[in-house]
C-alpha cells in the first residue's frame, strides 16, 4: 500500500519563504505531483517531479529525492493568496484490469499567510 | 475555470432518497475520476474510467454506482446512503491513463449532506 507523510499545518509571513515537506512509501513509484486547494475550490496542479533534483515554476519549486522517498514544495515571496491546503500525491501504477498510472494523496498542508 | 464542471455544487438527501451527480469535461480528456473528500482525510479515489471503460473500483460500496456514456460525461448515482457519506465528490479528468506525466484537472466538487 501507499502512505504520505506532511506537515497539518504551517503559518509563514507574507513575502516570507516556506517549505512544505511530504516523506512517502510506496509499492511502486512513477513520479511526486503536488496540487493547491483554495477553501472552496478544486485542486489544481501545481508540479511534477520524475526524477530526483529541483523543478522552478515562477515562484514555487518542488523538489524530490527517490532514494530518500522524500520530496518537497518551495513556495517564495508568500502572497496572501497562497493561503490554501497542498497536497502531495505519489504517481504509482494499478496494473490489475486494464492497467493505469493513478494519485495516492497526502492528507494536505493547511498553509496560512498572515500579514 | 479548470474545464471540468460539476452539477449540483450542494446536495442533501436522505437516506432513503436517490440522487445523482454529474461531471462533464471540455478539455477532450479520455480518463475521467472519481474522488471523496473528507475532513481531515486525503483525497480517496473512488472510480476511474478510460475510454469509457471502467479500470479501477476502489472497494467502494454497491450504494455508489457510476456511469460513463462517453469520455466527456461521468455520474454518480447515489442511493440509501448513509450519514458517514457526507463529503466533498470531487470529478477529475486527463487526457488518458496510460501516461506517467498524468496531470488531473478537478471540478469544483458536489458538497453532499447524508441527513
Amino acid at each position: 500500500g501507499q502512505s504520505l507523510e506532511q506537515p497539518s499545518e504551517v503559518t509563514a509571513v507574507e513575502g516570507a519563504i516556506v517549505q512544505i515537506n511530504c516523506t512517502y512509501q510506496t509499492s511502486g513509484f512513477y513520479g511526486l505531483s503536488w496540487y493547491q486547494q483554495h477553501d472552496g475550490g478544486a485542486p489544481t496542479f501545481l508540479s511534477y517531479n520524475a526524477l530526483d533534483g529541483l523543478e522552478e515554476t515562477g515562484r514555487f519549486s518542488s523538489f524530490l529525492s527517490r532514494s530518500d522517498s522524500y520530496g518537497y514544495l518551495l513556495l517564495q515571496e508568500l502572497q496572501m493568496k497562497d493561503s490554501a491546503s497542498y497536497f502531495c500525491a505519489v504517481r504509482d501504477f494499478e496494473d490489475s484490469g486494464a492497467g493505469s498510472y493513478q494519485l495516492t494523496f497526502g492528507k494536505g498542508t493547511k498553509l496560512s499567510v498572515i500579514p | 475555470e479548470t474545464g471540468v464542471t460539476q452539477t449540483p455544487r450542494h446536495l442533501v438527501m436522505g437516506m432513503t432518497n436517490k440522487k445523482s451527480l454529474k461531471c462533464e469535461q471540455h478539455l477532450g480528456h479520455n480518463a475521467m475520476y472519481w474522488y471523496k473528500q473528507s475532513a481531515k482525510k486525503p483525497l480517496e479515489l473512488m472510480f476511474v474510467y478510460n475510454f469509457k471503460e471502467q479500470t479501477e473500483n476502489n472497494s467502494v460500496p454497491s450504494r455508489f454506482s457510476p456511469e460513463c456514456p462517453n469520455s466527456s460525461h461521468l455520474f454518480l448515482h447515489l442511493h440509501t446512503l448513509q450519514p458517514e457519506d457526507s463529503a466533498l465528490y470531487l470529478c477529475a479528468s486527463s487526457p488518458q491513463t496510460g501516461q506517467t506525466n498524468n496531470e488531473q484537472f478537478f471540478g469544483p466538487g458536489t458538497r453532499l449532506t447524508v441527513l
